[in-house]
């Protein structure tokens, strides 16, 4: 079964500027989280998504955002970048039975550098 | 809130040394808890996982048990590899937050 992917894996940005990850999680998987990691921060959870619905959100301003479609591909959105974006952004799938979320595997993450 | 403490790195160990990574978490009740591992310009990989207190985790050679009395799930090696040099995430997941609560990592490097 193939893992977690996500696109692209490198992003060079300026500040101000927007950006839009992707993830795709792995088959029969419907709910994907997002997770923010930096070497101050360390790994910090954004938001996750099921079922095309927001379940859960962490401590981050506005400009971050995210979506799921109906195929359970998720993206994520920032908004007027600034400096302190720079970071690692790890996408997690995981199967979901009734009211139990599984074990959250992750993708290889996109490094996203802002200038 | 809940959270997670692990030991402070880097530890550095010789090749076929015993490893102990330490790590508690504080949480009203009894979370699933996992370990984790980065390797050099990766995600994360799931290394184990116990979900109920006394339940024991393990796969390749690591392992750690759920201990709630202590509030512990300390990880494990008896002999490492040059191979096991990354960084070692503890966390803890509630089903009702639906979100991993990590520790701040531990690198671990293996000398030959």
């Amino acid at each position: 079964k193939a893992g977690v992917t996500q696109t692209p894996r490198y992003l060079i940005k300026t500040r101000g500027q927007q950006v839009t990850l992707s993830c795709s999680p792995i088959s029969g998987h419907r709910s994907v989280s997002w997770y923010q990691q930096t070497p101050g921060q360390g790994l910090q959870f954004l938001f996750e998504y099921f079922s095309e619905t927001q379940r859960n959100k962490g401590n981050f301003p506005g400009r971050f955002s995210g979506r799921q479609f109906s195929n359970s591909r998720s993206e994520m959105n920032v908004s007027t970048l600034e400096l302190g974006d720079s970071a690692l952004y790890l996408c997690a799938s995981s199967f979901v039975s009734g009211t139990s979320t599984d074990t959250q595997y992750f993708g290889p993450g996109t490094r996203l550098t802002v200038l | 809130g809940d959270s997670v403490t692990q030991m402070e790195g880097p530890v550095t160990l010789s090749e076929e040394a015993f490893l102990t990574i330490n790590c508690t978490y504080t949480a009203t009740g009894y979370p699933s808890l996992f370990w984790y591992v980065q390797y050099p310009g990766e995600g994360l990989q799931l290394l184990l996982k116990a979900t109920k207190a006394d339940d024991k985790g393990s796969n390749k050679g690591f392992e750690a048990t759920y201990r709630k009395e202590t509030t512990s799930f300390h990880l494990e090696k008896g002999s490492v590899q040059v191979s096991d040099s990354a960084v070692y995430f503890c966390a803890l997941f509630w089903q009702a937050g639906t979100a991993l609560i990590f520790g701040k990592g531990t690198t671990l490097s293996v000398s030959s």
